[in-house]
Formats: C-alpha cells, structure tokens, sequence
C-alpha cells in the first residue's frame, strides 16, 4: 500500500547543533504537510509545500519539497530545547498519510 | 476560541466494555478524523468522516465504530471487539477531506484497559 516512510525515527543533538528529519514516498504527492507535536501535546500543523522543489523558511526551520515530489526534508538551525518534540510529515496520496514521526530531543 | 475539544481526557476500560470517546469541533469544518497513536508509531487512520451521515473506514477501523449525526460530533467507540485498545486517541478535523487543507487535531484521550 501508499507508504510514508520517515527516517530517523529518533534523534539526540546538543543544543546548537543542527538537525534533520527526512520524508520519503512509495508514490508522487500532490502536497507535503510538516506537523509538530511536544511531549503530551497533540499535533500542531507547521507548513504545507505543494510545487516541485519548493523551499520555505520558517525562521531557523527550513522545509523542502523534492524535484520528484515523492521526498521531503526538514531542517532546524542551531536548534534550541524549544524545539523537543516529535516531527510528523504527512503526504498527500488522494488522502493524507502521515509518516511515523521523527523525535527530537535537545540536550542543553 | 474555535477548536475541537476531545473528552475525557483519561479514560479506563474494563474487559468486554464498550467506551464513547467525545470529539466535538466548533471550526465548521466538514471533515473530521480518528487517529490512534502507539508509542513509536505515527498517526494511523481508524475512520473519517467527510460530510454529516457518511463516514468511511481508515486503515485499522476493526473493533471501532462512529457516528456522525451533525457537523460538530464525531464520537469513537471503541468495542470490546478492539483486543488491544490502550493507545493515544486523537481526533482531527479539516475545512474539506482533501488532503490540501491541514488538519487541526484535539488534545486527546489516553484509553487505558484495567
């Protein structure tokens, strides 16, 4: 079936260093949509990409959309124990399909 | 404040028991969403609902049911049929179904079997 893989599934960083989560499809997606959820919180929606190779910028949270529309990455600078939480990717197949998350953890 | 309010918030479940998770939203939005969530996993898709009277299965809707008799309700019920209920319920719901709108999601109920 229409699968939304998303790697890694954890990830440690001192604070100040960079992270990145990546998202990857079995099929083209019409949009990408990136979540955010904190520790005991719910799903909190961040962006949507919907072109070819789109990038946008969220203050030190840069999201990409790839040329093949089947890949999507995003990017934290200098990240900061605000930033602690799980990051979900979620395709566009004819029905949203989220990944299985990417959580981060900051140590100060 | 618009938004979708789930109840209750902790819920426990004795064996062979049906439980009523409450999902109302007061957003307008058309579509609403159930979502269970196990550690580690991401968000599955139990049911959706894309208009009043109609609602479609997701991808783990065995020993689940909904209803959706107006707009803002959408409420899960989680049959004694559903052998390993204990997980995260979240509840979602989006201007349309289409996949183009984002989904604003509920704060959720943490089911628990006793």
């Amino acid at each position: 079936g229409q699968q939304v893989m998303q790697i890694p599934q954890y990830q440690h960083v001192q604070e100040g260093e960079d992270f990145t989560t990546y998202c990857n499809s079995s099929t083209t997606l019409s949009n990408i949509q990136w979540y955010k959820q904190r520790p005991g919180g719910h799903p909190v929606f961040l962006i949507q990409l919907v072109k070819s190779g789109e990038v946008k910028k969220q203050k030190r949270l840069t999201f990409q959309f790839g040329e093949a529309k089947k890949n999507s990455s995003l990017h934290i600078t200098a990240t900061q124990t605000t930033d602690v939480g799980t990051y979900f990717c979620a395709g566009d197949t004819g029905k949203l399909i989220f990944g299985q998350g990417t959580t981060l953890q900051v140590k100060p | 404040d618009g938004g979708i309010t789930q109840s209750p918030k902790y819920l426990f479940r004795k064996e062979g028991q049906n439980v009523t998770l409450s999902c109302e939203q007061n957003l307008n939005h058309d579509a609403m969403y159930w979502y269970r969530q196990d550690p580690g996993q991401g968000l599955r898709l139990i049911y959706y609902s894309q208009i009043v009277n109609d609602f479609q299965k997701g991808d783990i809707a065995e020993g689940y049911s909904v209803s959706r008799e107006k707009k803002e309700s959408f409420p899960l019920t989680v049959t004694s049929a559903q052998k390993n209920p204990t997980a995260f319920y979240l509840c979602a719901s989006s201007m349309t179904e289409t996949g183009l709108e984002p989904q604003h999601f509920g704060d959720g109920t943490r089911l628990s079997i006793l």
